[in-house]
């Protein structure tokens, strides 16, 4: 089993719908991030989160909300999906000796 | 955290033995150097990581010159399976902030 899952794995939504993602992991990291994606560029840091009392904006914060309910479960929302919010969202947690990495799979979004 | 640059794409051809650079010129004395590699539709995945000299693993070589003030990532005989995207990062921020990398295109 993967140790970072998210679901959905596709969604296509209309605009001012209120949407979530959610992300699990296994790896017992305190540490998880939220990331997005758009064709051709890096991934840009929307929140993360040191533990389940802990939550920080990252570069992209507006229009965007998250939700820590457990060390293995972090939630991003949009209160009110547009169409610019259409991209690639990763989940990762970090930890281990290397402070690396482990990212899921991605939430293909699409907003119509 | 410190910034890094490293050439927006570069291609070579299967075989090959592939160098990317980073710079990263302000780099704090206790920052690791940390390269992921990012297939299409996929998340990025941790290749190698360095504090100095050279550190090999089983798919790449890191060569870190004195100063530190750049690394390269070094990819033995690509194949086309090696086309992806490389970012360099720096530091062991809890903050992590990925550039928009290299993407290498392999050649038959």
């Amino acid at each position: 089993d993967a140790d970072v899952t998210q679901t959905p794995r596709n969604r296509i939504t209309k605009t001012g719908k209120r949407i979530m993602l959610e992300c699990s992991q296994t790896k017992g990291h305190d540490r998880m991030y939220w990331y997005r994606q758009d064709p051709g560029l890096g991934l840009r840091l929307i929140y993360y989160s040191f533990d389940v009392k802990d939550i920080n904006k990252g570069e992209i914060s507006d229009g965007y909300s998250v939700s820590r309910q457990a060390q293995a479960k972090f939630s991003l929302s949009l209160e009110s999906a547009i169409p610019n919010q259409t991209a690639l969202y990763f989940c990762a947690t970090i930890g281990g000796s290397r402070d690396e990495q482990f990212f899921g799979p991605g939430t293909r979004l699409t907003v119509l | 955290l410190a910034k890094t640059t490293q050439p927006i794409s570069m291609d070579s051809y299967e075989g090959q033995e592939v160098n990317i650079t980073c710079s990263h010129n302000n780099i704090a004395t206790n920052d690791y150097i940390t390269w992921y590699q990012q297939f299409p539709s996929q998340g990025p995945r941790f290749i190698i990581q360095g504090y100095k000299t050279k550190v090999t693993n089983e798919v790449a070589s890191l060569f870190i010159p004195a100063d530190r003030k750049s690394s390269t990532l070094s990819l033995p005989r690509v194949s086309l399976s090696d086309t992806a995207v490389y970012y360099c990062l720096v530091g062991l921020s809890d903050k992590i902030i990925f550039g928009k990398g290299t993407r290498l295109h392999i050649l038959p």
